[in-house]
């Protein structure tokens, strides 16, 4: 079993849809979680941290549960622009490594 | 302040011949990583160094040597390069307990091709 599973989608959804992701996690030790973004044959960089009391930042809001061992991601409002493939990370002190999920691709349609 | 800096950014090798791809970055970052992305596969961690003189295995090490001799350099060399090897290589950097969290500074990534 993958440390981080992710649906790859892709997600196809109309501007102004609101759409979510999910992603699981199997080390229940794992501390830190995050999404990055990812466009097409770019370097990946943080979208947002996801804190245990869940997070918004704008348009987007993370939810952790550490019973369930999962993140999501939820848009709102979706733009044209936030086509692109999601990443969901996780870290943990204990091996210093930042594991990636596969990826889910969200494309935005007119 | 250039950030994380890799070079080459496109390189074609031909089968058993060797190649180091060089990792720079300027924010003084503790730690250190090397990462592969394969198309449906995410990315696949290499090797990882935790401070200078220091490296450690990560997922997919094999056919890969990695050295960290300075602090804001981490080397990856490919002694015979296989077909399998092809991929899109990135470089990471973070600091070792950062103020901001654990957030990666990314280079821009080297596209390798193995014929």
């Amino acid at each position: 079993r993958k440390e981080v599973e992710q649906d790859p989608g892709p997600f196809n959804v109309p501007e102004g849809a609101t759409v979510a992701f999910n992603c699981t996690y199997s080390n229940s030790a794992s501390q830190s979680f995050f999404w990055y973004r990812q466009d097409c044959r770019k370097e990946p960089k943080l979208l947002m941290s996801v804190y245990s009391s869940g997070n918004e930042d704008g348009r987007f809001t993370a939810q952790l549960n550490r019973a369930s061992q999962y993140i999501s991601l939820l848009i709102r409002d979706s733009k044209l622009s936030d086509s692109a493939t999601y990443l969901c990370v996780v870290w943990m002190d204990s091996s210093y490594k930042l594991i990636f999920g596969s990826g889910t691709r969200l494309l935005v349609r007119p | 302040n250039a950030g994380v800096t890799q070079t080459p950014k496109f390189r074609v090798l031909k089968t058993g011949q060797s190649m180091t791809l060089l990792c720079a970055q300027d924010m003084n970052h503790e730690y250190m990583y090397w990462y592969r992305q394969d198309p449906g596969m995410g990315l696949r961690l290499i090797h990882y160094s935790v401070g200078e003189g220091t490296t450690a295995k990560g997922e997919v090490p094999d056919g890969y040597n990695v050295s960290r001799l300075k602090k804001q350099n981490f080397l990856l060399g490919l002694e015979s390069a296989a077909p399998s090897q092809t991929s899109v290589y990135f470089c990471a950097s973070k600091e070792r307990r950062g103020i901001i969290g654990e957030k990666l500074f990314f280079g821009s990534g080297t596209q390798l091709s193995v014929l």
